[in-house]
């Protein structure tokens, strides 16, 4: 049982590059998300998921794109990298409301 | 708006010396309040889930416990390897889908 797993561990863009951060869990669960944790600040919401084909925003979505096309994977996009958006990506899942969320080890992201 | 704050931000300990982190909470209905451990370089990982005031949970050391304004993350005799930032999370009955985090106190338990 692998939990929820994140790729890449770091990666480096320049301002305007796009990418994707991927995240699978293997719990089974209906409810996925992705957090950004940035020095000072605890960890902000940016989308989440219910179930397949269904998404919606966070906190803090501006800049970010999601997907569910399955229940495994929910993958973020970046669609044009800004320097504001260097941060450490969380992806987490949890098995119903009331359930604590169960945490990916993360993406560093650095934007130059 | 449902907010948390903890503190303190940072706590040294000599081995051996306990003491408590406060999560201090507001939140329109609580749906359940978490506490998890977060290691340098690694996500945050699950500790205690609390539903109602008065309810206490333990795990070897590690003691939480729950009022209705704040919770209390109580450290029996640590130990070097208890170093970590610890967090402290909320979610609300009618914001069921988020959960609030603070930004975590810092324990350094030294030998």
């Amino acid at each position: 049982n692998a939990g929820v797993t994140q790729t890449p561990k770091f990666q480096v863009l320049k301002t305007g590059q796009s990418m994707t951060l991927q995240c699978a869990q293997d719990m089974n669960h209906e409810y996925m998300s992705w957090y950004r944790q940035d020095p000072g600040m605890g960890l902000r919401l940016i989308h989440y998921s219910v179930g397949a084909g269904i998404t919606d925003q966070g906190e803090v979505p501006n800049g970010y794109n999601v997907s569910r096309s399955t229940t495994e994977d929910f993958p973020l996009r970046l669609l044009s990298a800004a320097p504001s958006q260097t941060s450490v990506y969380f992806c987490a899942s949890r098995y119903s409301r009331g359930s604590p969320l169960h945490f990916g080890n993360g993406t560093r992201l650095t934007v130059t | 708006e449902d907010q948390v704050t903890q503190s303190p931000e940072a706590l040294r300990l000599q081995e051996g010396e306990s003491s408590s982190l406060n999560c201090s909470y507001t939140v329109s209905g609580l749906r359940g309040l978490f506490w998890y451990r977060q290691d340098p370089g690694k996500g945050p990982e699950f500790l205690f889930t609390l539903y109602s005031a008065g309810e206490e949970k333990e795990k070897e050391r590690l003691k939480a416990t729950l009022t209705k304004k704040e919770s209390f993350l109580h450290i029996t005799a640590p130990k070097p390897e208890d170093s970590a930032t610890y967090l402290c999370a909320v979610q609300g009955l009618n914001t069921g889908n988020q959960f609030y985090f603070g930004t975590g106190t810092s324990l350094t338990v030294i030998p």
